[in-house]
C-alpha cells in the first residue's frame, strides 16, 4: 500500500530534550516536505527536499533541522524543543520536481507533539 | 505565508444538502488544489484544477476557478454525514515561487 509513515504519532517531551520525528514514504517520490498545523493558521511549511541531499527552508524553519540521506526518508529534528513548537506535524511527499512543481501531495497521518 | 483563504470558516448543513466552500488567493497561480482532513488525520487530496481550466468534476465534487477574481469554489452535492471534515484549498504559484500554500480551512459539519 502506498503510504507516508510518520513516527511517533504522539509525543510529550520537555523543553530542551532533542527529538526526531521520522518520515518514510514507499512511493519512490523525489519531493518530501514537513508542515506544522496550528489552530487558525492552517498548514505552514517547515522544510522541503527536492531530492536526496537537497533541502531548503520553508516558511517557518526556525528551531528545526532536516536531512535527506536516502530518497525514502526525511526526518525532522528538533535540537532543543521549546513550548512554541507544540503542534501537529505532517510529512508529505509527491512525485516529480520538474515543470509541474506543485502536484498532488500525499500526507502522513500526523505527529502530535507537546513540549512542556 | 498564507495565499489561499477559505470562506466560510465553518459550515453546518443537513444531510442531503449541498455544501459550498470558497477560496480566495492573492497572486497568480499554476494550479489550485482542494484537500480534505478528517479530525486529527492527515490531509487527503481531492481535486486539482489548473489555471487554464474553469471547472472540474469528480464524483459529487465540483470545483470552479475564476482567475480574474482569484477565487475558487468547492461544491459537494448531496452531502453525507461522512463528509464532515475540514477542507483546505492549496495554491500552486507560478513563476519562481514553487511551493504549495495552504489556507486555514473550512470546517464542514453534516448533520444526519
Amino acid at each position: 500500500e502506498a503510504q507516508v509513515t510518520q513516527n511517533p504519532r504522539y509525543l510529550i517531551t520537555v523543553t530542551g530534550k532533542k527529538l526526531t520525528v521520522t518520515c518514510s514514504q514507499n512511493m519512490n517520490h523525489e519531493y518530501m516536505s514537513w508542515y506544522r498545523q496550528d489552530p487558525g493558521l492552517g498548514l505552514r511549511q517547515i522544510y522541503y527536499s527536492m531530492n536526496v541531499e537537497v533541502t531548503d527552508k520553508g516558511d517557518v524553519p526556525e528551531g528545526y533541522k532536516v536531512s535527506r540521506k536516502e530518497k525514502r526518508n526525511f526526518p525532522l529534528i528538533l535540537e532543543s524543543p521549546s513550548p512554541n513548537q507544540t503542534s501537529l506535524y505532517f510529512c508529505a511527499s509527491r512525485t516529480g520536481w520538474g515543470l509541474d512543481l506543485t502536484g498532488e501531495l500525499f500526507f502522513g497521518e500526523g505527529s502530535r507533539l507537546t513540549v512542556l | 505565508s498564507q495565499q489561499g483563504e477559505e470562506d466560510p470558516q465553518a459550515l453546518s448543513i443537513q444531510e442531503g444538502e449541498n455544501a459550498t466552500m470558497n477560496c480566495s488567493y492573492k497572486t497568480s497561480i499554476n494550479n489550485l488544489q482542494w484537500y480534505r482532513q478528517n479530525s486529527g488525520r492527515g490531509l487527503v487530496h481531492l481535486i486539482l484544477i489548473r489555471s487554464n481550466e474553469r471547472e472540474k468534476h469528480s464524483g459529487r465534487l465540483r470545483v470552479t476557478l475564476d482567475t480574474s477574481k482569484k477565487s475558487s469554489s468547492l461544491l459537494i452535492t448531496a452531502s453525507r454525514a461522512a463528509d464532515t471534515a475540514s477542507y483546505f484549498c492549496a495554491t500552486g504559484p507560478s513563476g519562481s515561487a514553487r511551493q504549495l500554500t495552504f489556507g486555514s480551512g473550512t470546517q464542514l459539519t453534516v448533520l444526519p
